[in-house]
């Protein structure tokens, strides 16, 4: 079965600053991966989605995710944090129902605070 | 462009009443999801759809009802509401089947159960 795992329900970090929010998968399949960010009273944003044509893969707002398998990892990083990041991240993986539909399976959650 | 609208965005019930979500999606899609956010616990899949006149089970179904009457709907309904149901509703809906197709997220609706 599927599962994903966050490492760090809050991550901290100074304007400028690397940002580097955590995720590490299971699956018996090749796995699908999603970013997805959330701002305050707002629905999820797709940032981005692994589905195996690239281990590197870049999403919007200057954010990027490399896949690892041999580390189960699929962390997200962005090299210079903004203000304007701060944010719940959730990291997901796709599964499949019985019956052959796809859900997604979400991790709890990281929230990100960008400070000054 | 509306994508996917979800009402109301927020509601405040008594034990035992009852009410609807409505989530209504704008792109032709397909398939239709509710999920709710608990603090701690991500989102948790209650009901999906995967077309106008079908409904299945998620994770956490009970207490919960569906409905796909039309394609662009998919509403979620709860008969006798308890203060364990309060949360913050999430609709989905995806274009087609298949692992690496993303979800379109609702804004959520903020239910709380007194």
């Amino acid at each position: 079965a599927q599962s994903v795992t966050q490492l760090g329900s809050h991550v901290s970090v100074s304007e400028g600053a690397l940002v580097l929010l955590r995720c590490n998968y299971s699956s018996s399949v090749p796995p699908y991966l999603f970013w997805y960010v959330q701002y305050p009273n707002q629905g999820l944003q797709l940032l981005l989605k692994y589905t195996s044509a690239a281990t590197l893969v870049k999403g919007i707002n200057g954010f990027e995710a490399e896949f690892k398998k041999s580390e189960t990892s699929f962390h997200l990083t962005k090299p210079s944090a903004h203000m304007s990041d701060a944010a719940e991240y959730f990291c997901a993986v796709s599964a499949t129902f019985s019956g052959g539909y796809n859900k997604l399976i979400f991790g709890a959650g990281t929230r990100l605070a960008v400070h000054p | 462009n509306a994508g996917v609208t979800q009402t109301p965005k927020f509601r405040v019930l008594k034990t035992g009443q009852s009410m609807t979500l409505l989530c209504a999606q704008d792109m032709n899609h397909e398939y239709m999801y509710w999920y709710r956010q608990d603090p701690g616990m991500g989102l948790r899949l209650i009901h999906y759809s995967v077309g106008e006149g079908t409904t299945a089970k998620g994770e956490v179904p009970d207490g919960y009802n569906v409905s796909r009457l039309k394609k662009q709907n998919f509403l979620l309904g709860l008969e006798s509401a308890a203060p364990s149901q309060t949360s913050v509703y999430f609709c989905a809906s995806s274009p087609e089947q298949g692992n690496n197709q993303p979800q379109h997220f609702g804004d959520g609706t903020r239910l709380s159960i007194l």
